[in-house]
């Protein structure tokens, strides 16, 4: 089916550990985007990226790491796990007029 | 820098109007948006509006754009249950989208 998928949807993981949120697109669009979203602070940016091999820091994107080694994919990988990193990820991606989000990730960080 | 600002709560009697409010700063955005997000749900877009319009509608949706004082509504009729949830407002800027930080919508019987 065409869309944004991400995946897995509930992670809980410790202090510490490395951990890898997976964000796939169907539409070929350039532009993808990973925001966190907490209470109080609405929406977030994380990185995004304009297109293959193009990525860039958005707000708060300490503690993260992308890549966009094809257009479609987009990971975000937490390098060393924190606490204050217990949040819900969305990852996004924006045609000429319109920001899509995928169904997003609950991370729980013991 | 760019900033979305917005009440972080409303309260609506069920069948009357809602209307959420919304001031941006960057008098170049192209595009500004209204998202909504159920619990547990990511966001939806419900509508936009190009920088050059005034006003959209569509169905129980009425957005409206005032360009002179950055100021973006959305007015919700006849509001029901089921509209009960955040709305974030979002400005396009660069190639960037930037968002508020929602308003919750609360619905009274």
């Amino acid at each position: 089916d065409a869309g944004i998928t991400q995946s897995p949807r509930y992670k809980i993981t410790e202090t510490g550990r490395q951990v890898t949120l997976m964000c796939h697109q169907t539409w070929s669009h350039s532009y993808m985007f990973w925001y966190r979203q907490d209470l109080g602070h609405g929406l977030r940016l994380i990185y995004y990226s304009a297109a293959a091999d193009i990525t860039d820091k958005g707000e708060v994107p300490d503690g993260y790491v992308v890549s966009r080694s094809k257009t479609e994919n987009f990971p975000l990988t937490l390098e060393s796990a924190t606490r204050s990193q217990t949040s819900v990820y969305f990852c996004a991606s924006t045609d000429q007029d319109t920001q899509y989000f995928g169904p997003g990730t609950r991370l729980t960080v013991l | 820098g760019e900033d979305v600002e917005q009440s972080l709560f409303l309260s609506v009697r069920e069948g009357d109007s809602s209307v959420i409010n919304c001031t941006y700063t960057d008098s170049s955005s192209t595009y500004l948006y209204w998202y909504k997000q159920e619990p547990g749900a990511g966001l939806q877009l419900l509508t936009y509006i190009f920088s050059n319009m005034d006003m959209k509608q569509d169905q129980r949706l009425t957005v409206l754009l005032n360009k002179k004082d950055k100021h973006l509504s959305l007015r919700i009729a006849d509001t029901q249950t089921g509209d009960s949830a955040i709305y974030f407002c979002a400005e396009r800027w660069s190639d960037k989208i930037i968002f508020g930080k929602g308003t919750r919508l609360h619905i009274l019987p």
